[in-house]
């Protein structure tokens, strides 16, 4: 049992396409991240949101805490972008982490 | 200044032997996490550290993994009878407290252990 699923799993896209990857999640939560995971495994945190929307540059990242479910979207995307999006949740009853196991996307030029 | 660093970054070793792994935080951080990651999967919480004690095992798989934190810096994760399935990446996080989220966690670049 997963308490973190994200979709799609994999993604390819055209360079300059508008990317949604989504999130949904089982237990209460006291925050919800989404996380970037290049290749050779170093991890950035992107985004943190307990509620509503948050936008960084072309990234846009909302959550709807009555349906659990969270989006990431990337607005006019870049080869550059191509990497491993994880979203993660911190339980609210702990130090508890959950991850999704990550959705892998390739932008084309 | 510096960030995470782990120590070896690839580890081979043979099913029954052990092995520890090195966590080196960046400074003056009193929280220190590790988690495990495997092949085509998020990682996986497995320890907490706030300072020199253990705050949160629960994430540990069984009594054959181990970490440590004796001057509330430096941690080692330890695995006894490494078993194909603990193969995974290693990774570990630091923050300047324990309160925060993976927002204010600095990620090393993992350990990746291969059980032949």
């Amino acid at each position: 049992k997963n308490e973190v699923e994200q979709s799609p799993q994999n993604l390819t896209a055209q360079e300059g396409e508008f990317i949604t990857i989504n999130c949904s999640y089982s237990v209460g939560i006291s925050a919800l991240h989404w996380l970037q995971q290049h290749p050779g495994g170093g991890i950035v945190s992107l985004f943190m949101l307990s509620s509503g929307k948050k936008k960084h540059g072309r990234l846009i990242a909302t959550i709807n805490i009555q349906e659990k479910h969270s989006s990431l979207h990337i607005t006019a995307s870049h080869p550059r972008d191509s990497a491993v999006y994880i979203c993660a949740v911190r339980s609210n009853t702990g130090n508890q982490f959950y991850f999704g196991t990550g959705t892998s996307l390739t932008v084309i030029p | 200044g510096a960030g995470v660093s782990q120590t070896p970054s690839n580890k081979v070793t043979e099913k029954g032997k052990y092995v520890e792994l090195r966590c080196d935080p960046i400074s003056g951080h009193t929280a220190l996490y590790w988690y495990r990651q495997s092949l085509g999967q998020g990682p996986e919480f497995l320890i907490y550290f706030q300072g020199t004690g253990a705050a949160d095992d629960s994430g540990l798989p069984n009594d054959r993994f181990f970490a440590v934190r004796p001057e509330g810096s430096v941690s080692t994760l330890k695995i006894q009878r490494t078993e194909r399935g603990d193969s995974a990446v290693y990774l570990c996080a630091s923050s300047l407290t324990g309160s925060g989220g993976l927002s204010e966690q600095f990620f090393g670049p993992g350990t990746r252990l291969t059980v032949l």
